[in-house]
């Protein structure tokens, strides 16, 4: 069966500060993958989808990216923090032609100070 | 543009009896997809029901069922036999194939389930 894994759970970081999230998938080949944020009281936005390695499409212009340098692994990145990044980042996998169902990880909890 | 509306921040139950959710969604496109999920205090978001639009007939997951109106552009969720754990957020979504296979979401519907 496919998992999906995301860390660190919980991040509190200060403005200006660097920022790596990670996701990875088992069970799947070739998935594609998805980004999204929530906001305190919000729907989910997303962020970046992947249909595979180094193909990268953003959503939203924003202080963020992302890479995904393998098949199963996804990176979202920042250079330098703001107070508006913080929110819950959720990761998804979907497979092409399959349910057409995203599936979300447990999430990261963002605090940038 | 795709945009999914849910019209109730809070909705309660009491345990064991029904509630249903209402969600309606605008598209222009013939071929989409409709989700409900769910999430609970830990935010995991979590698939509870999910319709493909060319199918007239509603989708069913146990105690959860669908009420997909088509031409009225409505896709509502119906939990019978209400469970305390039932208690969380519930987000509609919609997919377009195609292009991102991006989900929209509605802002979501918080059910209490009282006991």
């Amino acid at each position: 069966s496919q998992t999906i894994h995301q860390w660190p759970a919980t991040l509190v970081q200060p403005v200006g500060s660097p920022l790596s999230l990670e996701c990875t998938v088992e069970g799947t080949s070739n998935p594609n993958l998805y980004w999204y944020r929530q906001a305190a009281g919000r729907g989910l936005q997303l962020l970046f989808y992947s249909v595979g390695i180094g193909q990268i499409s953003s959503e939203v212009p924003q202080n963020l990216s992302a890479s995904r340098p393998q098949d199963r692994q996804f990176i979202l990145s920042s250079k330098k923090l703001l107070l508006s990044d913080s929110g819950f980042y959720l990761c998804a996998w979907s497979v092409w032609g399959f349910e057409e169902t995203q599936y979300f990880g447990p999430g990261t909890r963002l605090l940038v100070l | 543009a795709q945009t999914v509306t849910q019209s109730q921040p809070e909705m309660s139950v009491q345990e064991a009896e029904t509630v249903t959710l209402s969600c309606t969604y605008d598209t222009s496109e013939s071929d989409y997809y409709l989700f409900w999920y769910k999430q609970p205090p830990s935010r995991q978001m979590i698939l509870v029901i999910r319709q493909e639009a060319y199918k007239q007939q509603n989708a069913t997951e146990n105690r959860f069922s669908v009420n997909f109106q088509k031409a009225a552009k409505s896709f509502s969720l119906k939990i019978s036999d209400s469970q305390l754990g039932d208690a969380a957020m519930y987000f509609c979504a919609s997919l377009t194939q195609g292009g991102s296979e991006k989900l929209v979401f509605g802002k979501g519907t918080k059910l209490t389930v009282n006991p």
